[in-house]
């Protein structure tokens, strides 16, 4: 079955990179995604990206993808306050089904 | 523009009553997806609209929960004799047809239920 695993708390001090980890069991997912999280708000799609790439960058925001190990990570340059949110990897899987499988969501404080 | 919108954004209701959530999405999205965020938790998907067909509701957890889309815009999320256990953060999300890869989510109605 499908499974999305990320560690839960991440500590980053203001002006450092974030990396946040993401692991996924569904080796026939199309696209995977990140999406932030703030306090009482909706999701907000940060990224994604194909399952036929290994890297995509968006200004502040890179995300690298290992199909062999199933690995996903988004790193987050000079991190700032701003940024202090949950992030949920997802991923989406092949064939007809649109549904995203998120994660447990990573908790990121960025210190000042 | 306006993004996907959720009414009410929260609801108390007592146990063993009906309730509705609505959600109006993206103008012009064809796609409509509602998903479920317990605490602590990533969200869950329950049910997915192609125009006004669900597509596919394997996500629902019970026959409590139901969907409707009647005119392809505008869906509404009916849950009947409410369990504690219901109480939860309801999303909704819209995609377009041409850019289905991409769901955008609206801000959520928190169910509780005593």
């Amino acid at each position: 079955g499908e499974d999305v695993e990320q560690s839960l708390f991440l500590s980053v001090r203001e002006g450092d990179s974030s990396v946040i980890n993401c692991t996924y069991t569904d080796s026939s997912s199309t696209y995977l995604y990140w999406y932030k999280q703030e306090p009482g708000a909706g999701l907000q799609l940060l990224t994604y990206i194909f399952s036929n790439m290994d890297m995509k960058q968006d200004q502040r925001l890179t995300v690298l993808l290992n199909k062999k190990d199933k690995h996903l990570s988004l790193r987050i340059a000079d991190t700032q306050t701003g940024d202090s949110a949950i992030y949920f990897c997802a991923e989406r899987a092949r064939g007809s089904a649109r549904q995203l499988t998120f994660g447990s969501g990573t908790q990121l404080t960025v210190l000042p | 523009g306006a993004g996907v919108s959720q009414t009410p954004s929260n609801k108390v209701t007592e146990k063993g009553k009906y309730v509705e959530l609505r959600c109006d999405p993206i103008s012009g999205h064809t796609a409509l997806y509602w998903y479920r965020q317990s605490l602590g938790q990533g969200p869950e998907f329950l049910i997915y609209f192609q125009g006004t067909g669900a597509a596919d509701d394997s996500g629902l957890p019970n026959d409590r929960f139901f969907a409707v889309r009647p005119e392809g815009s505008v869906s509404t999320l009916k849950i009947q004799r409410t369990e504690r256990g219901d109480s939860a953060v309801y999303l909704c999300a819209s995609s377009s047809s041409a850019g289905d890869n991409e769901q955008f989510f609206g801000p959520g109605t928190r169910l509780t239920v005593l």
